[in-house]
């Protein structure tokens, strides 16, 4: 069974820097296609991408949060980190991982998401 | 504001068909396939359709998609209350070589 669960603080500070884990199971980061996702949503909002990382460990970054913004991955703890540099209020929101497989061009497994408040 | 464009709601009793369409350019829909997902209210969205018109094990037959040149289009046959939710369209965009997700559409169930 394919799972990704989301973890990280439930607060943080203006300016300060985001971290935050995707922990899966049921698959590796470093078969042959695999990709993870990580995507956020504002409240009332609709899904934002935010970045990729492949099983190569290729990157792919949001092109309007790219500056802010890294991945990496911890493949023998089946671990995907994203931190986010300089946060503002309007990076409150819920934040999800997912899971997307090559050649197919799906997100088919997502986390229940981690709610993260951007506040003073 | 989202690069893919739907309609901001739909409605419709039980038991009929309700569409929605999704709207986007060369770079993204007019290229690639179109995924679909379904979120209700403090849940994650669900994964309902792929590549244009496939489902997932466990998606209803009643949901359907349709991909033309740049638009989408998702339909619900036989509509029911549990369907009342907000509904995604999603795909790759070349240009921006990332994921774009439509603004939504708000179903609701009469």
């Amino acid at each position: 069974q394919v799972t990704l669960k989301e973890s990280g603080p439930a607060l943080v500070k203006p300016t300060q820097t985001l971290t935050l884990t995707c922990a899966f199971s049921g698959f590796s980061l470093s078969s042959f296609g695999i990709r993870v996702n990580w995507i956020r949503q504002s409240p009332g909002k609709a899904p934002q991408w935010l970045a990729r990382i492949d099983w190569d460990d290729e990157k792919f970054y949001s092109t309007f949060l790219k500056t802010r913004l890294s991945i990496s991955r911890d493949t023998s703890r089946n671990l995907v980190v994203l931190r986010m540099t300089n946060v503002d209020p309007a990076d409150t929101g819920t934040y999800y991982c997912a899971r997307e497989r090559h050649p197919q061009q799906y997100m088919d497994v997502w986390g229940t998401g981690t709610t993260v408040t951007v506040s003073s | 504001q989202s690069v893919l464009t739907q309609s901001p709601s739909a409605s419709g009793t039980p038991g009929q068909r309700v569409t929605m369409s999704c709207s986007g350019s060369s770079s993204n829909i007019g290229t690639n396939p179109v995924n679909w997902y379904q979120q209700v209210p403090g849940m994650a969205p669900k994964f309902l359709l792929y590549n244009k018109n496939q489902r997932p094990s466990g998606v209803p037959d009643r949901f359907s998609g349709s991909q033309s040149g740049t638009s989408a289009s998702l339909a619900i046959s036989g509509l029911q209350s549990e369907d009342e939710a907000e509904y995604y369209c999603a795909t790759w965009d070349d240009s921006l070589n990332g994921w774009v997700f439509g603004g939504g559409t708000k179903l609701t169930v009469l």
